[in-house]
């Protein structure tokens, strides 16, 4: 069974503050994403990880940063947060490669992160 | 850029009755349409997925119907009932994208009892 962790289920901060959210997984996946989730827009990728020191933006990436030292570790870095970053963080994993071509993404059950 | 639109963004249906949800996508590079369910308090998990080689693919009461030349796909819950109440997202993605998958925004799906 793939487990997909996040640090926190809720996280109040203040504008300006920088925030870390972090995901881990224990399934020895190569992909790993951070997606953030708002009414009416549905789920929009912020940043994903190939491999480890790896990341490529998404399509919503300002504002944010990433870090992924380990394979099973991947943060999502709010270097000054907004009142407009408030939303619901949605970190997934994924297999790469392998006979399937197809791979499912496994997701965490998500940090609601509130900006004051 | 690359959108992928869903709706209706609300839905409500009567117990045994039939859920149906449409996306339509514009990039004819997508080859891969998954579905996921979302519970309260869950993150999404996969519930089907297709390719666009096949119009149709069914898995107990879930359907996907494909329309290729009208770029468009649906998700049919047959008999449905109140433990389907969820989140639906429809997604593509291009394989080879390192899995990067293009979501609908979501509909709310609500089964009266």
């Amino acid at each position: 069974d793939v487990k997909v962790t996040q640090s926190s289920r809720y996280l109040v901060k203040r504008t300006g503050e920088k925030v870390f959210l972090e995901c881990v997984q224990d399934m020895d996946h190569e992909n790993m994403f951070w997606y953030r989730q708002d009414p009416g827009l549905g789920l929009r990728l912020i940043y994903f990880s190939y491999d480890v020191k790896m990341k490529e933006k998404g399509d919503i990436p300002e504002g944010y940063s990433v870090s992924r030292e380990k394979k099973e570790r991947f943060s999502l870095i709010l270097e000054s947060a907004s009142t407009n970053q408030t939303s619901m963080y949605l970190c997934a994993t994924e297999a790469a490669g392998g006979p399937r071509k197809y791979n499912e993404q496994f997701f965490g059950p998500g940090t609601r992160l509130t900006v004051l | 850029q690359q959108q992928v639109k869903q709706s209706p963004q609300s839905l409500i249906v009567q117990k045994g009755g039939i859920s149906i949800i449409n996306c339509a996508y514009e990039n004819t590079a997508f080859d891969y349409f998954p579905w996921y369910q979302q519970f309260p308090g869950k993150g999404p998990a996969l519930l089907i997925a297709i390719r666009p080689d096949v119009s149709e693919k069914k898995e107990g009461r879930f359907t996907i119907s494909f329309n290729k030349s009208a770029k468009q796909f649906s998700l049919h819950i047959m008999d449905s009932q109140p433990g389907d109440s969820a989140t639906y997202f429809c997604a593509a993605s291009i394989h080879g994208n390192t899995g990067k998958l293009i979501f609908g925004q979501g509909t709310t799906l609500q089964v009266k009892p």
